[in-house]
């Protein structure tokens, strides 16, 4: 059964400290996109990835945040230092072509105090 | 800009009720719609999409959706709900025909059936 997986399922972290999230797409799916979920804001486009290559972070604040995806099989969500307000659950998902749909991880819920 | 608009936040009805969950987009260019379900505390899954072809669309447990493409909408609908129905709706929109691979998501329906 191919899904996306991610880690840890749960975070708890002190404020001023590096968060590191990881995602493993579904084989051979060449798109990768990080998502946040907050009871305010709901699902919010962080970045993404086509081929490794990031094609859109604009939803990502670039001075803590940083999303890389160093192989095929894994890609990072960094946050450095994080803050009480990067208190959410970020999910990763990914697809294989334009037309087909996202498939979602289940998420890393983080807690910043 | 791309966007996506779901005009209820909080549905909420009996079992055996029909249900119909609005969502518009504004997106310049050829479109894949998708509704997707997230149930408490678990991550979405999808529920239906549409890609091209006939606009009323079936999905998984009864639900279906019809694309309006004169009203940029694809509502969702389910003639007779369930408790089990009890979760997150969300509306999602990708540019099919434009390369654009980005999802975008609305904020969300959140629906509560009651036995």
């Amino acid at each position: 059964d191919a899904r996306v997986t991610q880690t840890p399922r749960h975070k708890v972290t002190e404020m001023g400290q590096e968060v590191t999230m990881r995602c493993q797409p579904i084989l051979g799916h060449n798109t990768v996109f990080w998502y946040r979920q907050t009871m305010m804001q709901g699902l919010e486009l962080l970045a993404y990835f086509r081929n490794r290559a990031p094609l859109d972070d604009s939803g990502m604040p670039k001075d803590r945040f940083s999303a890389e995806m160093p192989d095929a099989t894994l890609a990072t969500l960094k946050i450095q230092p994080s803050e009480p307000r990067d208190s959410a659950v970020y999910f990763c998902a990914s697809s294989d072509n334009l037309n087909t749909e996202a498939f979602f991880g289940q998420g890393t819920r983080l807690t910043v105090v | 800009a791309q966007s996506v608009s779901q005009h209820n936040h909080h549905v909420i009805l009996s079992e055996a009720a029909s249900l119909e969950l609005g969502c518009n987009y504004s997106y310049g260019g050829t479109v894949n719609l998708f509704w997707y379900v997230q149930y408490p505390g678990q991550h979405l899954q999808l529920l239906l999409k549409y890609f091209s072809g006939d606009p009323l669309v079936k999905g998984i447990k009864g639900f279906e959706a019809e694309f309006i493409k004169s009203k940029f909408s694809f509502n969702l609908r389910k003639p007779s709900v369930q408790w089990s129905d009890t979760a997150e709706y969300f509306c999602a929109v990708n540019g099919g025909g434009s390369g654009t691979y980005k999802y975008i998501f609305g904020t969300g329906t959140r629906l509560k059936v009651l036995a």
